[in-house]
């Protein structure tokens, strides 16, 4: 049961255009969502994060949003750059729990 | 570099046989999470150990097991091994839930 959904598989880009990552989930329990972004050949590491008392949470070109009525979240990166270029997924979990449930996963590729 | 260690990066083994994962979590992480990433898929989330103890499972098959030791390293062992283990496996550790994971580069294991 995919209780976190990110329905496109892959995106590209413009550089310096912004990249839109969209995930949905279904848990409405999930009360802390992140994304982590992926290189091949690495482990996945940690990009930003959103409490669900929040609507909006941004770090520098990366921003986070929030929607709780619609189980939706959304990751946005201004302006994209070739580095951004990999795999980016979204995780949920709830208060109570340590586990994450993620996503597929978005490969995004950023063109020059 | 996440701080997580995973040994070793590459495994390919027959069907039926037994391999153990390895894992050393960060300087002063508790928690050890361990993840399933077969192909095109998300994060499956396999079992979690905080200092020692067992504290939730996932979709972990009865083949598999797992332990954290004293040292707080953990294993991962897979056992009667079919081809649709064939998988990264990721290992990752926090210090506690308001932390986010730090993920390893993962064992690519390949049953053939």
């Amino acid at each position: 049961d995919q209780q976190v959904k990110q329905n496109s598989p892959s995106l590209s880009v413009q550089e310096g255009r912004i990249s839109i990552l969209n995930c949905d989930y279904t848990n409405s329990m999930f009360d802390y969502f992140l994304w982590y972004k992926k290189y091949p050949a690495e482990g996945p590491t940690f990009l930003i994060s959103i409490s669900s008392i929040k609507d909006k949470n941004e770090d520098g070109r990366f921003t986070v949003f929030l929607n709780k009525s619609a189980k939706h979240l959304s990751l946005h990166i201004v302006p994209s750059q070739p580095g951004d270029s990999a795999v980016y997924f979204c995780a949920a979990r709830t208060s109570g729990d340590y586990k994450l449930s993620f996503g597929a996963g978005t490969t995004v590729t950023v063109r020059a | 570099d996440s701080g997580v260690t995973q040994t070793p990066k590459h495994l390919i083994t027959a069907t039926g046989q037994r391999v153990t994962l390895r894992c050393s979590p960060r300087s002063g992480d508790l928690s050890v999470y361990w993840y399933q990433q077969s192909l095109d898929q998300g994060l499956q989330f396999l079992i979690h150990y905080y200092n020692g103890e067992e504290r939730a499972k996932g979709n972990i098959l009865e083949r598999f097991s797992a332990q954290q030791f004293p040292d707080l390293h953990s294993e991962l062992n897979l056992s009667s091994l079919e081809l649709g283990d064939s998988a990264l496996y990721f290992c990752a550790s926090s210090w506690d839930r308001n932390t986010e994971a730090f993920f390893g580069q993962g064992t690519r294991l390949t049953v053939v």
